[in-house]
């Protein structure tokens, strides 16, 4: 069965904080994504990695950046948190050769 | 640049009403389209597919047919349950690696 974890489901931060948000996959994905979800605006895209140490920029990467060492880990880094970053963030990978994305149970970032 | 439109939510129905959730994309090709149901508390996961003109995807009772001349990719189920209460998300694949998703339609379902 498909497994897509995240380390956390809830998270509290301070604003200037350094935050990193970790996805694991364990079905041998090349591909994985990171989204942001909020009201009203459906799932936008941050970065995506089609390979290790691979990385693209998403719709809205301002303020994010990813580190991919490992191929079944993709993580999201805050560098210094803001407020207009408290959203849910899912994770997704994906195979090469496929279309279906598997999604991660989502964290919900709030910061203060 | 390319999109995806659903019907604004939240939608309430009644257990058994029919169920038509609106969707409409843009595109310059022939992408791929999904839905996608997020139940309370947890992430996405699929619903149904369907890759080329006049394909049905069909799960759980749901339905979406691929209307290229429509450009749209209505959900529809002919009875709901109490158990479908969810977000669902219509998406559609952007070049080989993206998906472009819409808004997301809020569903209750009251017994």
């Amino acid at each position: 069965d498909v497994k897509v974890t995240q380390s956390s489901r809830y998270l509290v931060k301070r604003t200037g904080e350094k935050v990193f948000l970790e996805c694991v996959q364990d079905m041998d994905h090349e591909n994985m994504f990171w989204y942001r979800q909020d009201p009203g605006l459906g799932l936008r895209l941050i970065y995506f990695s089609y390979d290790v140490k691979m990385k693209e920029k998403g719709d809205i990467p301002e303020g994010y950046s990813v580190s991919r060492e490992k191929k079944e880990r993709f993580s999201l880094i805050l560098e210094s948190a803001s407020t207009n970053q408290t959203s849910m963030y899912l994770c997704a990978s994906r195979d090469g050769g496929g279309e279906t994305q598997y999604f991660g149970p989502g964290t919900r970032l709030l910061v203060l | 640049g390319d999109s995806v439109t659903q019907m604004e939510g939240p939608v309430t129905l009644s257990e058994e009403a029919f169920l038509t959730i609106n969707c409409t994309y843009t595109a310059t090709g022939y992408p791929s389209l999904f839905w996608y149901v997020q139940y309370p508390g947890e992430g996405l996961q699929l619903l149904l597919k369907a890759t080329k003109a006049d394909d049905k995807g069909s799960n759980k009772g749901f339905e979406a047919t691929y209307r290229k001349e429509t450009t749209s990719f209505h959900l529809e189920k002919g009875s709901v349950q109490v158990s479908d209460s969810a977000v669902y998300f219509c998406a559609r694949t952007e070049g080989a690696q993206k998906l472009v998703f819409g808004q997301g339609t809020r569903l209750t379902i009251n017994p």
